[in-house]
């Protein structure tokens, strides 16, 4: 693979459950970050994570947590997903210099019933 | 606040040339992305600008005027392919991006 793979590609949630969206980069760029988009709005950051074994809070990070254990991995997690979770993800990453370009995953649709 | 604006629909014919606006108002200023998204896809990088003026791309040139906080994105011979949603962003002080809700981009035979 080459770029940014990230899995499920969609999935239907039962409100209360757990929910771990992976990401996966082989680029080995330093930054990752997740993303939602909704309808209307711009992409509002939820996580990032400059390097590995570190992250911080973006925009909307209320509801989600991360984790970089390696360079190549970002999993996101929603410990108690809710409707207001239903969205589209995307995973992005960059080379970490303030002005390098985003390299994004297709992106996981996601449903909360 | 943080903000930026651009339209949210554009309508062009095939094989005209369309401008679509940005206009950006942030803490700072470290430059200023282009993206675009086709619908049901990921955003793909299309140009940065940091400093004032035209840049050129084939078809695709962006423009930047910092002391107006305004950019455009100009799309030349346009082809049914482009129609698409094209997102500005811009860097603040902080190197966070600030995101436009997009334009969307319908191009008509």
């Amino acid at each position: 693979i080459a770029g940014i793979t990230q899995a499920p590609t969609s999935q239907i949630l039962a409100a209360g459950r757990r929910m771990t969206l992976r990401c996966t980069q082989d680029m080995r760029h330093n930054a990752m970050y997740w993303y939602r988009q909704d309808l209307g709005l711009g992409l509002r950051l939820i996580h990032y994570s400059n390097t590995a074994g570190t992250t911080g809070k973006g925009e909307v990070p209320d509801g989600y947590s991360v984790s970089r254990a390696n360079t190549d991995d970002f999993p996101l997690t929603l410990a108690s997903a809710v409707p207001s979770q239903t969205s589209v993800y995307f995973c992005a990453s960059s080379a970490g210099q303030g002005n390098s370009p985003l390299h994004f995953g297709n992106g996981t649709r996601l449903t909360v019933t | 606040g943080q903000n930026i604006d651009q339209p949210t629909e554009m309508t062009a014919t095939e094989g005209a040339i369309v401008q679509i606006n940005c206009t950006y108002q942030t803490s700072g200023f470290n430059g200023l992305f282009w993206y675009q998204q086709h619908a049901g896809e990921a955003p793909t990088f299309l140009s940065y600008n940091v400093l004032d003026g035209l840049e050129e791309k084939g078809r695709f040139s962006s423009f930047l005027s910092r002391s107006k906080g305004y950019s455009y994105l100009l799309l030349k011979e346009l082809q049914m392919k482009d129609s698409a949603s094209y997102l500005c962003a811009a860097l603040d002080s902080n190197y966070q991006l600030i995101w436009g809700a997009g334009t969307k981009l319908i191009i008509k035979p």
